[in-house]
């Protein structure tokens, strides 16, 4: 069974921009969940998807926003990138909200400039 | 929502000793604490979870504890080997999601 699998890996953008990441779960996995992962800051819960809704949403501010296709694949958009914004962004997904094994795509590297 | 609390940041320990790493939370209405390994440049797997109604867990060298009373679990590595070197988070499903300690660099010294 393929892996959970994230484009683009590395992405270079400039403060003010937009950008947008993706994410395609493991087949039959209906739950994605998204985390911000920086030095010294762990993994930060963004927000998680299941079967296209927004059940739960971290502590980061609007300009963070994502969706789901009907095909469980997720997006997530930031929009005025500010430097703060540089990390790893992971996405997993699962078989059960909230519980259950959760399974890590690669990641997107972001940098801001 | 919830807050998991992980310590110590870094540990080093020589290889064939053991590790031990330490998370609290706060939801009480918790019920799944999977602890996450990340080596350098990859991404996190799952090492092994536990359940609220179990208080250990153990699989070959790694083993969990819950103290549900106290909120707080552990992980423990003994016979530590150089491969153990890696970043560990724990986790706490309060509402429904995964929360994440800040996470622990050990390394194993050969």
């Amino acid at each position: 069974k393929a892996g959970v699998t994230q484009t683009p890996r590395y992405l270079i953008k400039t403060r003010g921009q937009q950008v947008t990441l993706s994410c395609s779960p493991i087949s039959g996995h209906r739950s994605v969940s998204w985390y911000q992962q920086t030095p010294g800051q762990g993994l930060q819960f963004l927000f998680e998807y299941f079967s296209e809704t927004q059940r739960n949403k971290g502590n980061f501010p609007g300009r963070f926003s994502g969706r789901q296709f009907s095909n469980s694949r997720s997006e997530m958009n930031v929009s005025t990138l500010e430097l703060g914004d540089s990390a790893l962004y992971l996405c997993a997904s699962s078989l059960v909200k909230g519980e259950g094994e959760q399974y890590f795509g690669p990641g997107t590297r972001l940098t801001v400039t | 929502g919830e807050n998991v609390e992980q310590h110590p940041s870094t540990l080093s320990v020589q290889e064939g000793d053991s590790a031990v790493i330490k998370c609290t939370y706060s939801d009480s209405a918790s019920n799944y604490f999977p602890w996450y390994k990340q080596e350098l440049g990859k991404r996190p797997q799952l090492i092994i979870d536990i359940r609220s109604n179990v208080g250990e867990k153990k699989d070959q060298r790694i083993a969990v504890t819950l103290n549900k009373t106290a909120k707080h679990f552990s992980l423990h590595i003994t016979e530590t080997q150089p491969e153990d070197s890696a970043v560990y988070f724990c986790a706490g499903n309060g509402a429904n999601n995964l929360f994440f300690g800040t996470g622990t660099r050990l390394t194993v010294i050969p």
